[in-house]
């Protein structure tokens, strides 16, 4: 069976810095994508970045990287000098063949960027 | 401004009520979704249209009835509601269902109160 796991439900992090978000997942798949999405308190989930499974390099959009360690079954996002703006939950998500492609989302974590 | 596009944003219905969610995209997604997210949950999965055909219910009571009428459009039917049915109903699509890149485009949501 897949599994997403988020293990800080907040996380503060001072304007301008750096903060990381963990995300591990368990999976006997093969092939799989790994997945980060931002949710305002507006509703909308927005999609930040993608890794694949058998990508060498981790990916990178913008302030967002993605640190993939397989090997841990980890994949952290790290967001770089933080805004007001990035105050927001971010829920890490998994998709894969076992389950019929469906996406699974973790618990979801409250990032809080204080001024 | 957000791709996938949801109708009404806002719904208060009550129980013996008929009312139905909305939702359009015109990205030339193949794959359609509907999702319950309660309040500090994660998104759960109801339902997946591949090439507009229902392809997963993810045993979904019947008071809820999904349809795709062509590959735009994605409608949710509403009857006889339970008050812990009060959620945000969100619709996503995405390019295609069966691989594991594809990352899922959201609505803003129909934030849905049943008294």
């Amino acid at each position: 069976a897949q599994k997403i796991t988020q293990t800080q439900p907040g996380m503060f992090v001072q304007e301008k810095e750096a903060v990381t978000l963990d995300c591990t997942y368990d999976t006997s798949d093969p092939s799989y994508g790994l997945f980060w999405y931002k949710q305002p308190s507006s509703g909308e989930m927005i999609f930040l970045i993608y890794q694949g499974s058998y990508d060498q390099q981790n990916a990178t959009e913008g302030r967002y990287s993605l640190n993939f360690q397989k090997a841990r079954k980890s994949a952290n996002l790290v967001i770089s000098a933080s805004q007001l703006g990035d105050s927001a939950m971010y829920f890490c998500a998994m998709r894969g063949r076992t389950g019929g492609f469906k996406t699974i989302f973790g618990a979801g974590t409250r990032l809080f960027v204080k001024a | 401004d957000t791709e996938v596009t949801q109708t009404p944003k806002h719904l208060v219905m009550g129980m013996t009520n008929k009312k139905s969610l909305k939702c359009e995209q015109h990205m030339g997604h193949r794959a359609m979704y509907w999702y319950k997210q309660k309040a500090k949950k994660p998104p759960e999965l109801m339902f997946v249209y591949s090439y507009e055909k229902l392809s997963i219910n993810e045993s979904v009571p019947s008071r809820f009835s999904p349809e795709c009428p062509n590959s735009s459009l994605l409608n949710l039917h509403l009857h006889a509601l339970q008050p812990e049915d009060s959620a945000l109903y969100l619709c996503a699509s995405s390019h295609d269902p069966g691989y594991p890149t594809g990352e899922l485009f959201f609505g803003e949501g129909s934030r849905l109160t049943v008294l």
